[in-house]
């Protein structure tokens, strides 16, 4: 079966912490991907790569890092949590084909207080 | 640019109704057009894509899906709804940046809402 799976299921974080969320996939995809979901906003893109040590910009990038060391392995990177950055963070993979369908994490809650 | 429109919050429908969740899209080409399904508290799962072909698509869970180019749209489609089928529904539009970089637009998501 195949996986996706994000360290952690829930995460709080106080203002100015560098927050590191891992994601994993078994399923040697060359794209993962960084989505944050909020009500009534759906899922808006954060960053994504299409191989290891190569990223591009979403929609959203501002305040976000990512890094991709390994070809399984995407981590998202808030250098300075802010309290607007609470929100579902969610961690996506897929083949490169433009017509393949994503596989998703399980979602991580993170709230910054 | 490309979006996706999903221009309702909420659909509700009887049990044992037909239910259908709208979608229109904006993309330069061709689209590539997907529905995902979100169950409280978990990830996004696939429900089924249209890449070319027939215009009417199957995928799980008895869903289906019908692509009319002309009306930009790919609505959702089930003939009886079950109590299990609530949950959130995204549809999403991908295509090619310049460059063969690949993106995915959502759009915001609809509340299915089925009553026993």
């Amino acid at each position: 079966d195949v996986k996706v799976t994000q360290s952690s299921r829930y995460l709080v974080k106080r203002t100015g912490e560098k927050v590191f969320l891992e994601c994993v996939q078994d399923m040697d995809h060359e794209n993962m991907f960084w989505y944050r979901q909020d009500p009534g906003l759906g899922l808006r893109l954060i960053y994504f790569s299409y191989d290891v040590k190569m990223k591009e910009k979403g929609d959203i990038p501002e305040g976000y890092s990512v890094s991709r060391e390994k070809k399984e392995r995407f981590s998202l990177i808030l250098e300075s949590a802010s309290t607007n950055q609470t929100s579902m963070y969610l961690c996506a993979s897929s083949f490169l084909g433009g017509g393949t369908e994503a596989f998703f994490g399980q979602g991580t809650r993170l709230t910054v207080v | 640019a490309q979006s996706v429109a999903q221009p309702e919050d909420q659909v509700n429908v009887a049990e044992g109704n037909p239910l259908t969740v709208k979608c229109t899209y904006s993309v330069s080409g061709n689209p590539y057009l997907f529905w995902y399904v979100q169950y409280p508290n978990r990830g996004l799962q696939f429900l089924l894509k249209y890449i070319t072909g027939d215009n009417l698509v199957k995928g799980s869970y008895g869903f289906e899906a019908e692509f009319n180019k002309s009306q930009t749209s790919f609505h959702l489609k089930k003939p009886s709804a079950l109590v299990s089928d609530s949950a959130l529904y995204f549809c999403a539009v991908r295509s090619l940046y310049s460059g063969g970089y690949q993106k995915v637009t959502f759009g915001t998501g609809t509340k299915l809402q089925v009553i026993p």
